[in-house]
């Protein structure tokens, strides 16, 4: 049980489709991430909101729209991707982005395939 | 700038077999290091972490010692279990650069009978 959730956990999804992926966080934390996991290669951090400010866009393409309404919940709404966008989504949040020594902590992430 | 590289696996090894996973990393600063866990379907773990030189992080059998001066955080377990099966992150964090992440590409482990 990390503590954060993450729905869907699977989503399969045309070039044309519009959808919502969500993760919540039930650890009174005050940061929250998207990365992006794909076979090979690093975790890609996304976005970073701390206090539900944005304060990290790592040059993320604009089909991906992130949304932090409150320090528990954030969304990324997708439109128009591409194949190579298929991969696992993972939500994390830490209690801060000020000290270095804070852990992050993650859902099990969401699988999405792009046809 | 920052960065974590791992060994490449993936790494198969027998039961009880003694495991060291690689890890050197680069940074501005003076960052926390972290090992991450990813079981198959989940998503990662914090596995254990040091925050300074010379500091042991150590959780389920594993430990990691952090080395400043040859800029390492090797991941080792002395007797491996079927259950230790699964992806290794090497990550830093870095107050240089806002305290942001930065993950190793991960090493799959499969420990067999």
């Amino acid at each position: 049980e990390t503590g954060v959730t993450q729905t869907p956990r699977h989503l399969v999804m045309g070039m044309t489709n519009k959808k919502s992926l969500k993760c919540e966080q039930h650890l009174g934390h005050n940061a929250m991430y998207w990365y992006k996991q794909s076979a090979k290669k690093p975790l890609e951090l996304m976005f970073v909101y701390n206090f539900k400010e944005q304060t990290e866009n790592n040059s993320v393409p604009s089909r991906f729209s992130p949304e932090c309404p409150n320090s528990s919940h954030l969304f990324l709404h997708l439109h128009t991707l591409q194949p190579e966008d298929s991969a696992l989504y993972l939500c994390a949040s830490s209690q801060g982005i000020l000290v270095a020594t804070d852990t992050q902590y993650f859902g099990p992430g969401t699988r999405l395939t792009v046809l | 700038g920052n960065s974590v590289t791992q060994m490449e696996g993936p790494v198969t090894l027998s039961e009880e077999a003694f495991l060291t996973i690689n890890c050197t990393y680069t940074a501005t600063g003076y960052p926390s290091l972290f090992w991450y866990v990813q079981y198959p379907g989940e998503g990662l773990q914090l596995l254990l972490k040091a925050t300074k030189a010379d500091d042991k992080g150590s959780n389920k059998g594993f430990e990691a010692t952090y080395r400043k001066e040859t800029t390492s955080f090797h991941l080792e377990k002395g007797s491996v279990q079927v259950s230790d099966s699964a992806v290794y992150f090497c990550a830093l964090s870095d107050p240089g650069t806002g305290n942001q992440f930065y993950f190793g590409t991960g090493t799959s482990l499969t420990v067999i009978p």
